[in-house]
């Protein structure tokens, strides 16, 4: 039962350009979502959220933006950068646990 | 270092060993959850603790694996008997635990991982 998606295992980009992750979902129960950058060898590191009550958040490069009817969000880095490259995970949230389920990631490669 | 901190890093096990992973949470967390990732896959949940408090086990398997967080000292994932399949990374999150506050005080704090290799 996989609850969160991410269906592009990989994704190439110039530098300077726009980097767009993207993630589906079923669990009609999250509320809330966040996506973590991950290098080899490390855990996941906090990128940026957004509550089920909003439809964009803007964070410096990184901006998320949901679509609930569509239960589809995406991340988009602008202009994108070498130290960008690593792997990307969505995640959701129910509202009644802490507990995160995770996407299986998609990995992204800045190169010059 | 004020992170999640985890130990071992990297640990080798044979078939049938078990296996212990511990988990320092960040100062002030006083909640824990592990996740497991199998190679090419997400992470997927495992447990969540508080001290002394199983909050939720549904990711756990039902056998060999069990977690504790005693009121002192680090969390500690067990997993009794090692197979091949636990070949996996182990990583440990932590937060404050505040539900209900709202989202940014419930935000998980990822540790390094542990990295098992069962042999």
């Amino acid at each position: 039962d996989q609850q969160v998606k991410q269906n592009s295992p990989s994704l190439s980009v110039q530098e300077g350009r726009i980097s767009i992750l993207n993630c589906d979902y079923t669990n009609s129960m999250f509320d809330y979502f966040l996506w973590y950058k991950k290098y080899p060898a490390e855990g996941p590191t906090f990128l940026i959220s957004i509550s089920s009550i909003k439809d964009k958040n803007e964070d410096g490069r990184f901006t998320v933006f949901l679509n609930k009817s569509a239960k589809h969000l995406s991340l988009h880095i602008v202009p994108s950068q070498p130290g960008d490259s690593a792997v990307y995970f969505c995640a959701g949230r129910s509202y009644n646990t802490d507990k995160l389920i995770f996407g299986t990631g998609t990995r992204l490669q800045v190169f010059p | 270092n004020a992170g999640v901190m985890q130990n071992p890093r990297h640990l080798v096990r044979r078939r049938g060993q078990e296996a212990r992973l511990r988990c320092s949470p960040m100062k002030g967390h006083s909640h824990v959850y592990w996740y497991r990732q199998l190679p090419e896959e997400g992470l997927k949940f495992m447990v969540y603790l508080q001290k002394e408090n199983i909050i939720d086990e549904s990711g756990m398997p039902k056998e060999r694996f069990s977690a504790e967080f005693p009121k002192e000292g680090p969390s500690i994932l067990r997993i009794q008997q090692v197979v091949r399949g636990d070949s996996a990374a182990y990583f440990c999150a932590s937060s404050r635990g505040l539900a209900g506050v709202g989202p940014s005080y419930n935000e998980q704090f990822f540790g390094p991982g542990t990295r098992l290799t069962v042999l």
